[in-house]
């Protein structure tokens, strides 16, 4: 069974800041998906990475597959960006979630 | 029109009452998930689905079941429902031939009594 971590839990920054959110798994993964949860309570997937590093817009994810990390920048941050941040990894048709980041950027 | 939708949106029920979940999809994906959120747990799988006639347990299967009516239906139901499955339900799918975008519902919030 494999576990997720993230950290931080819960991030303040101030608009234009760069942000950074980690995750931490246990095991060998199939792939690695970063989602985002609006205040509302819906839910986007943002990148499916199974190597190196993906980019859109101001967001970028990496993993590193040798040490089990994945972390999802936000450059430029806005108040719009203000949601919660999830990590989720692949074993087979096995999916686990990370508790999730909670990121609130302020004007 | 969303892609993935759910009803109903909120529900309350009592202790021992049956309850229906429904999601709909208009992606045309064969693959179809059901998660419950749970504050500070996260998202956890409860069955899965690859295809009309393919249904399979995930973590937490227990005191659940589901069936697949067609590709863009899914349904989740409680034979009878107890307080700790008070929660928030996603319905999700995923397609294409590397399958790799999760798309989900809006969510189902459900209360039981």
């Amino acid at each position: 069974k494999n576990e997720v971590e993230q950290s931080p839990q819960n991030l303040t920054a101030q608009e234009g800041e760069f942000i950074t959110i980690n995750c931490s798994y246990s095991v060998g993964i199939s792939a690695l998906h970063w989602l985002q949860q609006h205040p509302g309570g819906g839910i986007v997937s943002l990148f499916m990475l199974s190597s190196g590093k993906k980019k859109h817009g101001r967001l970028i994810a990496t993993i590193n597959i040798q040490e089990k990390h994945s972390s999802l920048h936000i450059t430029a941050s806005h108040p719009r960006d203000s949601a919660v941040y999830i990590c989720a990894v692949e074993e087979g048709n096995d999916m686990r979630f990370g508790a999730g980041t909670r990121l609130t950027v302020k004007p | 029109d969303a892609d993935v939708t759910q009803t109903p949106r909120n529900r309350i029920t009592k202790t021992g009452k049956r309850i229906m979940l429904e999601c709909s999809q208009t992606k045309g994906h064969d693959r179809m998930y059901w998660y419950r959120q749970d504050p500070g747990l996260g998202l956890r799988l409860i069955y899965y689905s690859f295809d009309v006639k393919d249904i399979n347990k995930g973590e937490i299967s227990d005191g659940y079941s589901v069936s697949r009516q067609a590709q863009a239906k899914f349904s989740l139901s409680l034979e009878s429902a107890i307080p700790n499955q008070t929660a928030l339900y996603f319905c999700a799918t995923r397609g294409g031939v590397i399958p790799d975008t999760q798309y989900f519902g809006p969510g189902t919030r459900l209360t039981v009594l």
